[in-house]
Formats: C-alpha cells, structure tokens, sequence
C-alpha cells in the first residue's frame, strides 16, 4: 500500500517551454502532498504544500508563477514549470501524506528535468 | 531556528562492521522519519518513530528515537554491501501543514 506515481520520469526540454509534472496517490487519498526539488549531493529543498482544493503554500524564494501547482483531487497533483530554463534543471520529487496519525510521506519515484 | 543535523554525513566502513548515524534536531517533536535514498532514486521509508522511547528494526537496521534529548539513531549492524545508500532523517513540525525539516543525509559506502 501507499504507492505514489510520478510522470514523467524524466523529461529533456527546450528553454522556454513549459513542462508539467504529475503526481498521483494510487491507492490512499492524499489531504496533502508536498513538491521537493533536490540538487545533486544535497537534501530535499521543499518548494510547496498543496492541500486538495486549496491554493498551494510555496516556501520563501520560491516563484509561485513560476511553479503552477494544481492539487484537483485527493488523488493527483500537478507541477508545472513554466518558461523552464536551464537553472530549472533538477530532481523534482513529490510526495503524499496519508492523513493518519503517523502523518508519514510517501515519495513519488522523481521525474529528473533537464532544460537545454 | 528549526534544524536537523545528522552526523555523520559521509561514511565509508567494511562490510560486516557496526556503525550508527545520529539524528539531533532542534524542535519540539514527538515524529521522527527514516529514509533510504538510493542514487538518482526517490525516498523509501524506512522508520517511522512516534513516541519517546521508540526503537523499531527492519533487518540489519535498527532506529530509536529519545525526544528529551531530541536525538535519533540509526544503527547498522553487521553491515553488508547492499546498505550502501544515502540517509535521511526528517522531524515533523508541530502546526506546520504537516511539513518535515530534513537532515543534509549522510552517505553511506559499504566496501566488500
């Protein structure tokens, strides 16, 4: 049980062209889910919470018009990276919480962004 | 300031060896979470430790948790090479939307 899904696994990219990123909890409702962005070497760089049907909180620094996150059901949300350039290069991980006491977060596998 | 530091960060022993990585974090938290990261993969759970005093163990590891002294340990006994990996600990922010601060990850090499 709690499996997450993330599509693409990996996406290479012209700059300045949008790239969305999906996220599903395959088999638990998810009443928040997180997006991670992490370099090489280093740890996770949480970039939002998204609760479903509410607006997403974006962490300082990060640009939320950059960064489109779409949470329309208690199953599936979206990351777009808008006009991506080649500093949005990265290892975008998503994951789901559970909604249970033990408030555990389940990864998605990644989707690795490359913008040329 | 909210902090996670895990100690070490870099560790490369023989298999066969015990070692233990330690977890201090500097907020009020009763959660504390485990995770395996294998290179360019996502995160596995490992632990999740909810209460002072929680020891729990999968195979060749073993995590506790001391909320007093705000300190987790993950303890590798008898190490093989197959627990090479990075590891992360993460401690759950009270009133925080449910958000985890997570250590930097210690990397761990197991040499045959």
């Amino acid at each position: 049980g709690a499996v997450v899904s993330q599509h693409p696994s990996w996406v290479i990219c012209k700059s300045g062209t949008s790239v969305k990123i999906e996220c599903r909890s395959l088999d638990f409702q998810a009443t928040t889910m997180f997006w991670y962005r992490q370099f090489p070497k280093q740890s996770l760089m949480l970039m939002a919470t998204s609760n479903e049907g509410s607006k997403a909180t974006y962490e300082q620094g990060v640009e939320k018009d950059k960064f489109l996150i779409n949470h329309a059901s208690l199953t599936l949300s979206t990351l777009t990276v808008t006009s991506a350039h080649p500093e949005d290069s990265s290892f975008y991980i998503c994951s789901a919480r559970q909604g249970n006491t033990y408030n555990e977060q389940f990864f998605g596998p990644g989707t690795r962004l490359t913008v040329l | 300031e909210l902090k996670v530091e895990q100690n070490p960060l870099f560790l490369s022993m023989q298999e066969g060896k015990n070692y233990t990585i330690y977890c201090n974090y500097s907020t009020t938290s009763d959660r504390l979470y485990w995770y395996r990261q294998d290179p360019g993969k996502s995160l596995e759970s490992l632990f999740v430790l909810l209460s002072n005093g929680a020891v729990k163990q999968e195979g060749r590891l073993m995590a506790s948790l001391d909320t007093k002294a705000r300190l987790s340990t993950l303890h590798i006994t008898a190490a093989v090479h197959d627990l090479s990996a990075t590891y992360f600990c993460a401690v759950d922010i009270p009133d925080s939307n449910y958000q985890l601060i997570w250590g930097a990850g210690t990397k761990l090499i197991i040499k045959p």
